[in-house]
């Protein structure tokens, strides 16, 4: 059972626009929500995360977005760069245990 | 910089081999764990270990067990391996309430 779930599986931007992919979990217990980012050849790396109690977190020109009347959250990258091309996945636990993954995102920022 | 280091990147073995995937972290983690890594499904989580010689299953145990002897050191292992099992093989380590850092993967082949 996919408790994160994960979209689109794939996107292509064009420099200096926005990405955005969603995810949406079911369990109301979740309180922590990172994205992580994946180079090919590396593993993944943590990017951003956030906690329940705020609605946004920026960090850069990355943005989470989280509606927890909805339960889904997502991922702004403003001015997308050619550098930013990865695979992208987002995840949701309870504080201190395995982390829930989403299917992954594999963005292209075409110059 | 925390560092979690798989012995190995690139692993070719037969069908009904036992296969060992080595891990180590040099940050003192309580928790490990290992994930698989499938193109269009993510990051799957095989098996994970809060301490010295515990283990909990995670969500595809099925075909694998674990070894965690050292505090530093957590083992995946393939008793009998099937080419169902060729996959990228991820191991990962924290302490609780802090990001979950992962090691580059190794790239395992069944022929």
């Amino acid at each position: 059972q996919q408790q994160v779930k994960q979209s689109p599986q794939s996107l292509i931007v064009q420099k200096g626009g926005i990405s955005i992919i969603n995810c949406a979990y079911e369990n109301t217990a979740f309180d922590y929500f990172p994205w992580y980012q994946q180079f090919p050849g590396k593993g993944p790396a943590l990017l951003i995360a956030i906690r329940p109690d705020v609605s946004e977190k920026k960090e850069g020109r990355f943005t989470i977005s989280f509606n927890k009347s909805a339960k889904q959250f997502s991922l702004h990258i403003m001015d997308s760069q050619p550098g930013d091309s990865a695979t992208y996945f987002c995840a949701a636990s309870k504080s201190g245990y395995a982390l829930n993954f989403g299917k992954g995102t594999s963005l292209l920022v075409t110059p | 910089d925390v560092k979690v280091t798989q012995s190995s990147r690139y692993l070719v073995k037969r069908t009904g081999e036992k296969v060992f995937l080595e891990c180590v972290q040099d940050m003192d983690h309580e928790n490990m764990f290992w994930y698989r890594q499938d193109p269009g499904l993510g990051l799957r989580l095989i098996y994970f270990s809060y301490d010295v010689k515990m283990k909990e299953k995670g969500d595809i145990p099925e075909g694998y067990s674990v070894s965690r002897e050292k505090k530093e050191r957590f083992s995946l292992i393939l008793e009998s391996a099937s080419t169902n099992q060729t996959s990228m093989y991820l191991c990962a380590s924290m302490v609780r309430a802090s990001p979950l850092h992962f090691g580059n993967g190794t790239r395992l082949t069944v022929t």
